[in-house]
């Protein structure tokens, strides 16, 4: 049982270049997220996705997109990377309704030179 | 907008010492408050949560407690150890009492020896 798993684990772009970051939940759990880390600023929801088929945005989406390709599965793509975006992403998990805490992927760390 | 103010950012105490990180939530719809223990380079994990419906929670050492009328919850860590030193993350549930939750800025514990 992985959890959930999330590649790659380290990635450097160059500005404009773009990258598919994979996540993948084994927990058969309904909803699936996006979160950026930056020093200081706790973690923040980039997409959402409640339900295979649907994705929402959360507070930080301008400059990526998702796609919920199955129940397992949730992508995040950067289409036109900028230094902006150097952070450390992380996929979750979690069953539907109130109350339930997220599992957390082992994160990735993308820099933008 | 929804928003989870998280003090102090930084927090040293001695061995043994208690250790309390608190929080105060925008929305008075949120039912649910998570809290995150994220280790150096590692993933966020759930430590303890708590439902709106519930004024205190105890899990060993770590208890948590809330107060709706003034919307703020507390982490207490009792008997602090070298193992709890990381950073500690609150979160409430969205708009609604949706399962998307916003997250603290984090608080970063130093447990000293």
């Amino acid at each position: 049982n992985a959890g959930v798993t999330q590649t790659p684990k380290f990635q450097v772009l160059k500005t404009g270049q773009s990258m598919t970051l994979q996540c993948a939940q084994d927990m058969n759990h309904n909803s699936m997220y996006w979160y950026r880390q930056d020093p200081g600023m706790g973690l923040r929801l980039i997409y959402y996705s409640a339900s295979e088929g649907t994705t929402d945005k959360g507070e930080v989406p301008n400059g990526y997109n998702v796609s919920r390709l199955n129940k397992r599965e949730f992508s995040l793509r950067l289409e036109s990377a900028a230094p902006s975006q150097t952070s450390v992403y992380f996929c979750a998990s979690s069953q539907n309704g109130e109350g339930y805490g997220y599992t957390f992927g082992s994160g990735t760390r993308l820099t933008v030179v | 907008g929804e928003n989870v103010e998280q003090h102090p950012s930084t927090l040293s105490v001695q061995e043994g010492d208690s250790a309390v990180i608190k929080c105060t939530y925008s929305d008075s719809a949120s039912n649910y408050f998570p809290w995150y223990k994220q280790e150096l380079g590692k993933r966020p994990q759930l430590i303890i949560d708590i439902r709106s419906n519930v004024g205190e929670k105890k899990d060993q050492r770590i208890a948590v407690t809330l107060n709706k009328t003034a919307k703020h919850f507390s982490l207490h860590i009792t008997e602090t150890q070298p193992e709890d030193s990381a950073v500690y993350f609150c979160a409430a549930s969205g708009l609604g009492g949706t399962y998307k939750y916003i997250f603290g800025t984090g608080t970063r514990l130093k447990v000293l020896a």
